[in-house]
């Protein structure tokens, strides 16, 4: 069965910093992995989708790396605001048995104060 | 573009009560599935349907059932309420295939009292 684990649990940092998120997954087939950010109340925004052949993805001031062997995966946040403070979900979609379906991470809750 | 539409955004309902939790997408995806979220267990699938037509067991089926009305609309239906099924419900889309992400909607905060 698929484990997917976000490290940090929590992360509070002042405004500016560089940041790095963790996430890893225990079954390496999978078909690709996507970073979630959700905002209290509210629903799932999808920041990145990585495919399993790619090694990285950039939108704006995030990047998200992959590496399928090791199970791993970071999302790299630079010059971090006030605005980015949310939970950031990390979410494997699944081969073989678990075709198609995704398994979530519990997520890292980032507070980013001025 | 709507995207992922899901009614109601709230819900209360006493014990043994009945519901259903409708998801409209209008991306025209095959694929649609329904999830929990709950403190500490994070995101569980509960069921999805691959395709119009099918629908299958996800993680935490029990207590629930669900209808593929079309390609746009899948609802999660609620027969008899728990105060174990307070949580907040998510639906999503995604394209067949291997390589689509997943789009979701903005959930339904459920609870049973």
């Amino acid at each position: 069965k698929q484990e997917v684990t976000q490290i940090p649990a929590a992360l509070s940092v002042p405004e500016g910093e560089n940041l790095v998120l963790n996430c890893s997954f225990t079954d390496s087939a999978i078909y690709n992995l996507q970073w979630f950010r959700q905002d209290p109340g509210k629903g799932l925004t999808s920041l990145l989708l990585i495919q399993s052949s790619q090694r990285e993805q950039t939108s704006g001031r995030l990047n998200a790396s992959l590496d399928k062997s090791s199970g791993r995966s970071t999302l790299y946040i630079a010059a971090s605001q006030p605005g980015d403070s949310a939970t950031y979900l990390c979410a494997v979609k699944g081969g073989g048995t678990s075709y198609g379906k995704l398994t979530f991470g519990q997520g890292t809750i980032l507070t980013v104060h001025p | 573009n709507a995207g992922v539409t899901q009614t109601p955004k709230f819900q209360v309902l006493k014990t043994g009560q009945s519901m259903t939790l409708q998801c409209a997408q209008d991306m025209n995806h095959n694929s649609m599935y329904w999830y929990r979220q709950d403190p500490g267990m994070g995101l569980r699938l509960i069921y999805y349907s691959a395709s119009e037509g099918t629908t299958d067991k996800g993680e935490v089926p029990n207590g629930y059932n669900v209808s593929r009305l079309n390609k746009r609309e899948f609802s999660l239906r609620l027969e008899s309420a728990a105060p174990s099924q307070t949580s907040v419900y998510f639906c999503a889309s995604s394209e067949s295939g291997w390589g689509y992400g997943y789009t979701f909607g903005s959930g339904t905060r459920l609870t049973v009292v």
